[in-house]
């Protein structure tokens, strides 16, 4: 009964460099989103992917790029991070088209340096 | 999807009910009332939802006004675990993707 699980849980990263946060569900849902939450805001939607084969721009898309590799997995990646990155990221699942029973990881906390 | 506004912080003793408001005067027809929920750190975690009626679960129940303009999350019996910051979302019934606010951060009190 994992649910959503990200890795890595922390990480530090100089301006600069690139990396890969990874995000897998067993719940067999169809849809995947990545959100930051930076201190003391709300979530903000980075990208999204509706269904296995596709993703969508969210509110803040600048800056990251994703990969839904299968229907288990969504990889959010930063290309040259900069220190307005640093946030705490999660990851969601749901059932497609529903509001409820969105199923989040335990967050990563990345400090760009 | 409508906007919504929340008071930024309430507080609660332990024991008591605990009423959470949320404004959302540009509500349409279609629009759901979603709530969740975000204890420290953690990711958020799905309450309860409702379109028109009032809705109860295992959790909270959730009061529509007849117009739809406001609702109002119960936490019937807060304990101190019910500490959080509380979101009111609205959005369209099909829509794909769910906007999170600033939220309520409710404190409860021993």
């Amino acid at each position: 009964n994992a649910g959503v699980t990200q890795t890595p849980k922390f990480q530090v990263l100089k301006t600069g460099q690139s990396m890969t946060l990874q995000c897998a569900q067993d719940m067999n849902h169809n849809s995947m989103y990545w959100y930051r939450q930076d201190p003391g805001m709300g979530l903000r939607l980075i990208y999204y992917s509706a269904s296995e084969g596709t993703t969508d721009k969210g509110e803040v898309p600048n800056g990251y790029n994703v990969s839904r590799l299968n229907k288990r997995e969504f990889s959010l990646r930063l290309e040259s991070a900069a220190p307005s990155q640093t946030s705490v990221y999660f990851c969601a699942s749901s059932e497609a088209y529903r509001g409820d029973g969105y199923t989040f990881g335990s967050g990563t906390r990345l400090t760009v340096v | 999807d409508a906007k919504t506004t929340q008071p930024p912080s309430m507080d609660c003793a332990e024991g008591r009910a605990a009423n959470l408001p949320c404004n959302h005067s540009t509500i349409s027809g279609n629009e759901y009332v979603y709530w969740y929920r975000q204890i420290h750190s953690q990711g958020p975690q799905y309450i309860i939802h409702g379109l028109k009626n009032n809705e109860t679960n295992e959790m909270a129940s959730l009061i529509i006004t007849e117009d739809r303009k406001s609702s109002t999350l119960i936490l019937p019996h807060a304990t101190l675990r019910d500490t959080a910051v509380y979101y009111c979302i609205v959005r369209v019934g099909g829509a794909q993707k769910l906007v999170f606010g600033q939220g309520t951060r409710l404190t409860i009190n021993p």
